[in-house]
């Protein structure tokens, strides 16, 4: 089975500098899709951002990139000039490309603050 | 399209009382989750249906945990009889099989307090 790992509970950033956020992954699997989610006080879940796994590109969405690492089962978020309505809780997400278990794999989250 | 539509938002119950939550998922889509969310354990999957069909239920915590899809358009989740640990916020999410490709569409969430 898959897991997904998000090693820092909290992270904080000052507006309009860079965080980034990590999160690793395990799977047997080789094609497959990852996803960070934002969810914010509204507590609505948001997409952020996706990267298919057989693209060696990275992911860019205006301020946020990933740094997308295959071989490492890394999947790192970045966040630049942080605004404070990117104060949120992120979860990193996990999705198999196969037919059998389309389910998506969170993982705990991180909660990210951001000081003015 | 509306987006995932649930129902309640909020629900107060009180302990050993049925709680049923209901969802209309994204039109067109043939995936169904149903995850639960706390501060100690995060957010969990209970179970997810594939063109109405339960898929995988190993989430559901026990017995007092139920859920249906009658049709494409509506899903509901019902515990029966409700404890004060099953407080929680419950989202139901859906999604397309496109090789994994489409993200899961959250509704809004219903927040499950049981006292």
């Amino acid at each position: 089975a898959q897991t997904v790992t998000q090693s820092q509970p909290e992270m904080s950033v000052q507006e309009a500098e860079t965080v980034t956020l990590s999160c690793t992954y395990d799977t047997s699997e080789s094609d497959y899709y990852l996803f960070w989610y934002k969810q914010p006080p509204s507590r609505q879940m948001i997409l952020v951002i996706r990267q298919e796994a057989y693209k060696q590109q990275n992911a860019t969405e205006n301020r946020f990139s990933v740094n997308f690492q295959k071989a490492a089962k890394s999947f790192s978020l970045k966040i630049s000039d942080s605004q404070l309505g990117d104060a949120a809780m992120y979860f990193c997400a996990y999705r198999s490309a196969h037919n059998y278990g389309q389910n998506f794999v969170f993982g705990p989250g991180t909660r990210l603050s951001v000081l003015p | 399209d509306a987006g995932v539509i649930q129902s309640p938002r909020h629900e107060v119950t009180e302990m050993g009382q049925e709680v049923t939550l209901r969802c209309k998922p994204i039109s067109g889509h043939d995936y169904l989750f149903w995850y639960r969310q706390t501060m100690m354990r995060g957010l969990e999957l209970l179970i997810y249906f594939n063109n109405n069909v339960p898929i995988d239920d190993s989430g559901m915590p026990e017995d007092r945990f139920s859920a249906k899809m009658p049709n494409a358009s509506f899903s509901t989740l019902k515990i029966q009889p409700s404890e004060p640990r099953d407080s929680a916020v419950y989202f139901c999410a859906s999604s397309f099989r496109d090789r994994g490709r489409t993200e899961a569409f959250f509704g809004q969430g219903t927040r499950l307090t049981v006292v």
